[in-house]
């Protein structure tokens, strides 16, 4: 298994565009976690899906929103960038929510630059 | 509010010295303390949690409540430990983890 895998690894978009980002998870991970870092921050919580359904939200405006598919890949999706909406997106993968959900596994992000 | 601080982004120290990376948490609940560790051109990864009071690759860490402090130790650094490393905190159910803004450790020879 090549773990989460990400795409794309690296992308430009202009303010004002949309972006989607993609997440699969590790073989036999139902739950999927989205995180935003900010150079020279730690990560921050975006979204938890866990069996399709939003499982959490972080402190993040409208403008994102994700989704997952029956497969457990996931998107994530950006409106309206801002030049502040720069940063490494990254996926995480657990096996639930539930029991041992400390055990997220990360993938090696998507870098976002807003121009 | 759930915040986690990591006072020292840089923090340098000779091969076989001890070291001490410092977490300090405010959270209202229960909390649960991990601290997750990404070496060069590699994944965000866990090195250990409070829960299971484990050491790894001689790391430990220990929770004070009474501090509201989680900090990282290992007694000898070796250059193999040079990385970032994140302290976060788990709120409730699922996956909300607040992440400090992290402490690069930089072992010297």
């Amino acid at each position: 298994d090549a773990g989460v895998t990400q795409s794309p690894t690296h992308l430009i978009k202009t303010r004002g565009q949309h972006v989607t980002l993609r997440c699969s998870p590790i073989s036999g991970h139902k739950s999927v976690s989205w995180y935003q870092q900010v150079l020279g921050q730690g990560p921050q919580f975006i979204f938890q899906y866990y069996e399709k359904e939003e499982r959490g939200r972080g402190n993040f405006p409208d403008r994102f929103s994700a989704r997952q598919f029956p497969n457990y890949s996931s998107e994530l999706n950006v409106n309206a960038l801002l030049l502040g909406d720069s940063a490494l997106y990254l996926c995480a993968s657990s096996p639930s929510p539930g029991q041992g959900s400390y055990e997220q596994y990360f993938g090696p992000g998507t870098r976002l630059t807003v121009t | 509010a759930q915040r986690v601080t990591q006072p020292e982004k840089l923090l340098s120290v000779f091969k076989g010295a001890p070291v001490e990376l410092k977490c300090n948490y405010s959270y209202s609940g229960s909390p649960e303390l991990f601290w997750y560790v990404q070496y060069s051109r590699q994944r965000l990864q866990l090195l250990l949690r409070h829960i299971s009071r484990e050491s790894i690759k001689g790391f430990t860490a220990d929770l004070n409540k009474g501090e509201t402090s989680f900090h990282l130790k290992k007694p000898f650094a070796q250059e193999e430990d040079s990385a970032m490393y994140y302290c976060a905190l788990k709120s409730g159910y699922g996956q909300n983890f607040v992440f400090g803004p992290g402490t690069r450790l930089s072992v010297l020879p």
